[in-house]
């Protein structure tokens, strides 16, 4: 197993258009989240699977994107209308977490860099 | 109001020497983690350590030791020994028990490490 793979590392795109992102996470994790990070900021949650059941949403998650994990495995999240302040890094984790708070069962992935032109 | 505070946006130091960077955080739970992670220019987001509110020895990971001072919350990651190879953005991030699964994570720290 090669960790958390997201795709594409890149993309650049024109305002208005729509873009997906796709995370394949460790296969035994049960467990995926998005996170956002704008240049010179930590990342900040945006929305966590268990399975294929969405459980949480942040603000930060406006009506122009949507996030699903179908069968459990993979995730997309989609962005429609992209604005130019869509721009930044897009970071997607997995875990498998035996207690909340376990340290080692967290894994994120290199992240997509989008630039909305 | 921010949960995690980092207020070295950026931090030099000698190859070989030791430094800390700083963090403070709020939280109103009792049980709850602290974690250092660091980011290269690459992307990917690098564990390197861990507190739990309970603990009471402060953590050590090789050169990478946490100086956890819970009634001043503060959870600073020491760095021994600087390699040119430790020049990243650091994060502080916590999760707590009682609000789900996601970190909140601090601003970050650019770190530069000279010859």
């Amino acid at each position: 197993d090669t960790g958390v793979s997201q795709d594409p590392r890149h993309k650049i795109t024109k305002r208005g258009q729509n873009v997906t992102f796709r995370c394949d996470p460790i296969s035994e994790h049960n467990r995926l989240y998005w996170y956002r990070q704008t240049l010179g900021q930590g990342p900040e949650f945006l929305t966590y699977f268990q399975n294929e059941a969405q459980l949480e949403k942040s603000r930060l998650l406006s009506d122009r994107f949507s996030a699903e994990r179908p069968k459990g495995s993979f995730s997309t999240l989609e962005i429609q209308r992209t604005e130019q302040g869509d721009s930044a890094m897009y970071l997607c984790a997995s875990s498998f977490t035996r207690t909340a708070l376990d340290p080692y069962g967290y894994t994120f992935g290199s992240g997509t860099r989008l630039t909305v032109v | 109001a921010q949960k995690i505070t980092q207020t070295q946006p950026g931090m030099f130091v000698q190859e070989k020497e030791a430094v800390t960077l700083d963090c403070t955080y709020d939280t109103s739970d009792q049980s709850y983690g602290l974690f250092w992670y660091k980011q290269p220019s690459s992307g990917e987001m690098i564990f390197l350590i861990y507190q739990g509110s309970y603990d009471e020895q402060n953590a050590t990971e090789g050169r990478y030791s946490l100086n956890f001072q819970k009634a001043r919350k503060s959870a600073n990651l020491v760095i021994s020994a600087s390699q040119l190879g430790d020049s990243a953005m650091y994060f502080c991030a916590m999760r707590e028990r009682n609000y789900g699964q996601n970190f909140v994570f601090g601003p970050g720290t650019r770190l530069s490490v000279l010859p």
